[in-house]
């Protein structure tokens, strides 16, 4: 099972930007059937979904953000990446990366998952 | 964007009680249903994948059912470790969102 570590400033200023990376170890980020995801959870309410990446580098992201996110792939290193412009009191949360598998079975889709998370790292938008 | 209702928000019970958990979605999403466990401080666990597919390592005593809009996730015998907070999530067309999550606690 792959293992993944996040990383990135903890506290951000209203308006700037977020930027967390995602470091895959035990595995490559370019394995078969898996994609690259961040999920959010503010204090005391539930997980959101943010996006995900795919090897290929075909995104998809939560609807009310798209226009403030962009996730990234660094084959290279490994990692991927979690950008989120403009941010507000309200992008407060921890964040998770995470491995989402997809299936697909004798030619069609059979479900994502996400089976690995990163440990979470807290981002406080704050002046 | 698909939107997930769970219920009931939170309940209480006692060890080797049997608790089932109620998550609908807004529009059928086949069997593309996922559910997590979560504890505070630690990252999000798979239970369930898929409606019914039991995750490696998942104690035998939580399956999940149903299809279309509506599913269960079950937890026979519950046991000290499982108060928690359960997620669903659907997973049939992206933005994959999740529930609202069900606390359970401790009667």
């Amino acid at each position: 099972q792959v293992q993944l570590q996040e990383s990135g400033p903890g506290l951000v200023k209203p308006s700037q930007t977020l930027s967390l990376t995602c470091t895959v170890s035990g595995g490559s980020i370019s394995s078969d059937n898996s994609c690259w995801t961040w999920v959010r959870q503010p204090a005391g309410k539930g997980l959101e979904w943010i996006g995900h990446i795919y090897a290929s580098g075909s995104t998809n992201y939560k609807s009310s953000l798209k226009s403030r996110v962009t996730i990234s792939l660094d084959s290279s290193k490994n990692q991927f990446s979690l950008t989120l412009s403009s941010v507000t009191a309200a992008d407060t949360a921890m964040y998770y990366c995470a491995r989402e598998y997809y299936e697909i079975l004798t030619g069609t889709y059979g479900g994502n998952w996400i089976d690995s998370w990163g440990q979470g790292t807290l981002v406080t938008v704050s002046s | 964007d698909i939107q997930m209702t769970q219920s009931p928000s939170s309940l209480s019970a006692s060890v080797g009680d049997r608790v089932t958990i109620v998550c609908r979605a807004s529009q059928s999403i086949n069997r593309f249903l996922n559910w997590y466990q979560w504890n505070p401080g630690k990252a999000p666990k798979l239970l369930i994948y898929s409606a019914s597919g039991l995750q490696r390592g998942v104690p035998s005593r939580f399956s999940g059912s149903g299809s279309g809009t509506d599913f269960t996730l079950t937890i026979n015998s519950l046991q000290p470790e499982d108060f928690a907070v359960y997620f669903c999530q659907q997973s049939f067309t992206a933005p994959y969102t999740f529930g609202q999550g069900t606390k359970v606690a401790i009667k």
